[in-house]
């Protein structure tokens, strides 16, 4: 069973603090990375996207991936209440004669005023 | 653009009532998913179209059927609801490539009740 492994959390951070999410992935064969946030009654929002090791900054948004340990996080600097979400990781995996995205279950951030 | 959008926005079926929900995607993308998302079970996919003319089962597809009535659109058929398919469905679209999708873009979901 291929998966992807989340802390569901929550995790709780004070505003201007680095809120820091990991995830796990069972593939080794897997290229791709993606990170979604996920606002309470709403649909996944593209965030992050990660292909290479190494780490992957866009704004206050750090991807960071290691195939060898099978471990991709995301570290949000300067976290605001406005950040409070679910965050969701997705692995692109190989199922049969295609490649398909698995989710985890997804980690909830509060960030406090 | 208006990315992907899916209709309705919710619904109320009665066990045994069926229904389509519609799925359209305006950034001319080859792939699309239908996906559902359940409380403590996360997104799991139902079925998805890796081009035109292709459909494929996901992780869940008992009871759904889905048509890829062109590039554009996508959609995903109950033809006997049931309690158990109570759950919010994302529709999402994609590039794609040889080794798996580009980025995946959701839809704003329809909230789907069974009673």
């Amino acid at each position: 069973q291929k998966e992807v492994e989340q802390n569901s959390g929550p995790l709780s951070v004070p505003e201007g603090a680095i809120a820091s999410l990991n995830c796990t992935y069972s593939d080794r064969g897997s290229q791709s990375f993606f990170w979604y946030r996920q606002y309470s009654g709403k649909s996944p929002e593209l965030i992050m996207s990660i292909y290479s090791n190494g780490d992957k900054e866009d704004g206050r948004f750090t991807a960071q991936l290691n195939k060898a340990s099978q471990y991709v996080s995301l570290l949000i600097r300067d976290s605001q209440p406005s950040d409070s979400a679910t965050y969701l990781c997705a692995v692109n995996m190989r199922g049969g004669s295609n490649y398909k995205l698995t989710f985890g279950k997804g980690t909830l951030l509060t960030v406090n005023p | 653009n208006a990315g992907v959008t899916q209709t309705p926005k919710f619904q109320v079926l009665k066990t045994g009532q069926s229904m389509t929900l519609q799925c359209a995607q305006d950034m001319n993308h080859n792939s699309m998913y239908w996906y559902r998302q359940d409380p403590g079970m996360g997104l799991r996919l139902i079925y998805y179209s890796a081009s035109e003319g292709t459909t494929d089962k996901g992780e869940v597809p008992n009871g759904y059927n889905v048509s890829r009535l062109n590039k554009r659109e996508f959609s995903l058929r109950l033809e006997s609801a049931a309690p158990s398919q109570t759950s919010v469905y994302f529709c999402a679209s994609s590039e794609s490539r040889s080794q798996g999708s580009y980025e995946q873009y959701f839809g704003p979901g329809t909230r789907l009740t069974v009673t």
